[in-house]
């Protein structure tokens, strides 16, 4: 089942601070997060794992409450390059097996 | 930085033909994926292959769709006879920890 993504949209100026909200109904093995700019491929950011390993991104993190199945991505200090289309994927076994994505966060920042 | 290839990056065929997209995922990578995005929607899942074999499909992936590693480094979708609906982004991705996606055949049905 599709992870639920919160906020659906989010306008911000330069240096000001996000967070995106990803819940899911099942139980998760891991939460990725991707960035996708308009026309361009999804980017991968940072995955967390079940027992609280995670890889990723220096200026973004994240966080991942197994027991609520739900993930927050923190994004501090905003830069116009923030800017996009946020998606969670999760997945219920193995890192590498199939991932299901939000229906995505769509971040602007203005100057 | 490794990139996974894609071609071609936009294809316009006619309803009932059959298309082949292709991807070369990273070498060494062992995992591949085939997604799928109608314009402004989510990015959905089509098909998993490792070890030389379909691992996962979803219903999406009917029976007019197939996938192939022909050669060890390709890696292909094919539709059969394409509909209106299948009109879409495709990505290919390929993976070892976080996934790597291709930058998309835009796949245009008339």
């Amino acid at each position: 089942q599709q992870p639920v993504q919160s906020p659906q949209a989010v306008i911000l100026r330069e240096g000001e601070d996000a967070v995106i909200n990803c819940s899911s109904s099942k139980a998760l093995y891991s939460v990725h997060w991707y960035r996708q700019k308009h026309g361009e491929a999804p980017v991968f950011l940072m995955i967390l794992l079940k027992g609280g390993e995670q890889k990723g991104h220096e200026k973004i993190s994240a966080s991942f409450n197994e027991k609520k199945q739900q993930s927050s991505l923190y994004l501090t200090a905003s830069q116009l390059s923030y800017s996009g289309t946020y998606f969670c994927g999760t997945a219920s076994s193995g890192n590498t097996g199939k991932l299901i994505f939000g229906q995505g966060t769509t971040l602007q920042v203005k100057p | 930085e490794p990139e996974v290839t894609q071609t071609p990056s936009h294809q316009v065929t006619q309803m009932g033909q059959e298309v082949i997209l292709r991807c070369v995922p990273i070498s060494n990578h062992l995992y591949f994926y085939w997604y799928r995005q109608i314009l402004g929607q989510k990015v959905e899942f089509l098909v998993s292959f490792y070890n030389n074999e379909i691992s996962e499909k979803s219903e999406i992936f009917d029976d007019q769709f197939s996938v192939e590693r022909p050669d060890g480094s390709n890696f292909t979708l094919k539709i059969r006879s394409t509909k209106l609906e299948d009109s879409a982004m495709y990505f290919c991705a390929s993976t070892s920890y976080g996934y790597t996606f291709g930058s998309g055949t835009r796949l245009t049905v008339v």
